[in-house]
């Protein structure tokens, strides 16, 4: 599969503040993107996806911002709250049906 | 409701013993997906089904296979597990039609003794 990494495998941040998660893919041709939250003991549930042609996408307390020139994508994480306290995945695909994830990042919450 | 159902949750087998984890979906969906998972690694895709299509990952070892009789059922067969093959085992679903995003199920976490 290809290559699709993250900068930072533990982010722990305080209750309240905002989150940054990034994610680094490898593969040009890929053109959409989904954001993952697991818990410990759970599969991966499904937080916000973006399609190549767009830039930016909001959800609920979550935007996903996408760089294609670099190749990054970012998932941002308003006001951190202890249940958002999880691993986070980035996984990418590229026209066909195989979605590859990404190392992962551990976000844990700090009270 | 439970939509991507995952059974057993906890299988332990035997060095070499074959074993197989099941997977059924409510939510028919056209393609279905086995991930490994392996402690703090992410997912790794072994193979897929689009229908009745197996789409198998090139460096998806041929211990490992699979069987889908059915829309709403597929199975991964582990024929001679290894000590390497302990894991979280992830089956996936998703539909080409309209969203596209995957649906996960709980997993199964495979013990070989």
């Amino acid at each position: 599969g290809e290559s699709v990494g993250l900068h930072l495998p533990t982010l722990s941040v305080q209750e309240g503040d905002n989150s940054i998660i990034n994610c680094a893919y490898s593969n040009s041709a890929s053109d959409y993107f989904i954001w993952y939250k697991q818990e410990s003991g759970k599969g991966p549930q499904f937080i916000i996806d973006i399609r190549s042609n767009m830039d930016k996408r909001q959800g609920q307390r979550v935007t996903v911002l996408l760089n294609k020139t670099v190749k990054h994508l970012s998932l941002q994480i308003a006001a951190t709250q202890p249940g958002d306290s999880a691993v986070y995945f980035c996984a990418e695909n590229y026209g066909g049906n195989q979605f590859y994830f990404g190392t992962g990042t551990s976000l844990t919450v700090i009270p | 409701d439970a939509m991507v159902i995952q059974n057993p949750r906890y299988q332990v087998t035997q060095f070499g013993k074959p074993v197989t984890l099941s997977c059924s979906q409510t939510l028919n969906h056209n393609v279905m997906y086995w991930y490994q998972q392996k402690s703090s690694q992410a997912p790794k895709l072994l193979f897929h089904y689009y229908d009745k299509d197996f789409n198998n990952e090139a460096d998806t070892p041929d211990n490992f296979q699979s069987r889908r009789p059915n829309t709403s059922f597929c199975f991964l067969d582990i024929r001679s597990p290894g000590l390497g093959d302990a894991a979280m085992y992830l089956c996936a679903t998703r539909s080409t039609q309209g969203r596209e995003t995957q649906y996960f199920g709980p997993g199964t976490r495979l013990l070989v003794l």
